[in-house]
């Protein structure tokens, strides 16, 4: 059964300061890996996709590694805002079809 | 450009009613879905069109029936709601099907509560 599992549920981090977002997944087969921004109350809003052949893609303060070797993908906020403050979903496609993560809950505090 | 669009954003229904959850997209987009997002659960698929007129089930596709007869729109009926509908929906759409590269772009979300 295809599964991607996020780590961690939750994480509550200080303004100013790094955090990085783990996302692991047993899908096959693989087309590409994608990274959401969820807004509470708001839709998910896209901020990466990555192929089998990228490991590492850019978005502003955002960057996403793809180590498909390992099936491991993490997402990296750099001096996080407050506005960082929302779910990330991790979705890897495969076979036409999208397996969504539960996401991480992340919480920017002053 | 809108993107996609999505009413009502609120919703209270008996068992029982029926209703449909309007969506609408101005981005010429053939790929449209519908998913279901539940606490402590990923986002589930429960159908889907790659274009107007062809529509197909997706992972929880009971108690629900879309039909896509333009490009722009793509209705979810819920034909007799149970509580177990409650739940917050959420519609996208792709130019191409979500499984490829596509950026997939989704609506602001209709909140479900069934009594």
């Amino acid at each position: 059964k295809n599964q991607v599992e996020q780590s961690p549920q939750s994480l509550i981090i200080l303004e100013g300061k790094n955090c990085t977002l783990q996302c692991n997944y047993t899908v096959s087969p693989f087309s590409n890996l994608r990274w959401y921004k969820q807004d509470t109350g708001r839709g998910p809003v896209s901020l990466t996709i990555m192929t089998f052949s990228e490991n590492t893609k850019s978005n502003g303060r955002y960057t996403a590694t793809l180590d498909a070797d390992t099936k491991q993908s993490s997402l990296h906020i750099t001096a996080s805002q407050l506005s960082d403050s929302a779910s990330y979903i991790c979705v890897v496609s495969g076979g036409n079809k999208l397996t969504f993560g539960t996401g991480t809950q992340l919480k920017v505090e002053l | 450009n809108a993107g996609v669009t999505q009413t009502p954003k609120f919703q209270v229904l008996k068992t029982g009613q029926s209703m449909t959850l309007q969506c609408a997209q101005d981005m010429n987009h053939e790929y449209m879905s519908w998913y279901r997002q539940d606490p402590g659960m990923g986002l589930r698929l429960i159908h889907y069109s790659v274009g107007a007129g062809i529509t197909d089930q997706g992972e929880v596709p009971n108690g629900y029936n879309v039909s896509r007869s333009t490009t722009e729109d793509f209705p979810l009926r819920l034909l007799s709601a149970a509580p177990s509908q409650t739940s917050v929906y959420f519609c996208a759409s792709s130019y191409f099907v979500a499984g490829g590269g596509e950026t997939q772009y989704f609506g602001p979300g209709t909140r479900l509560l069934v009594l």
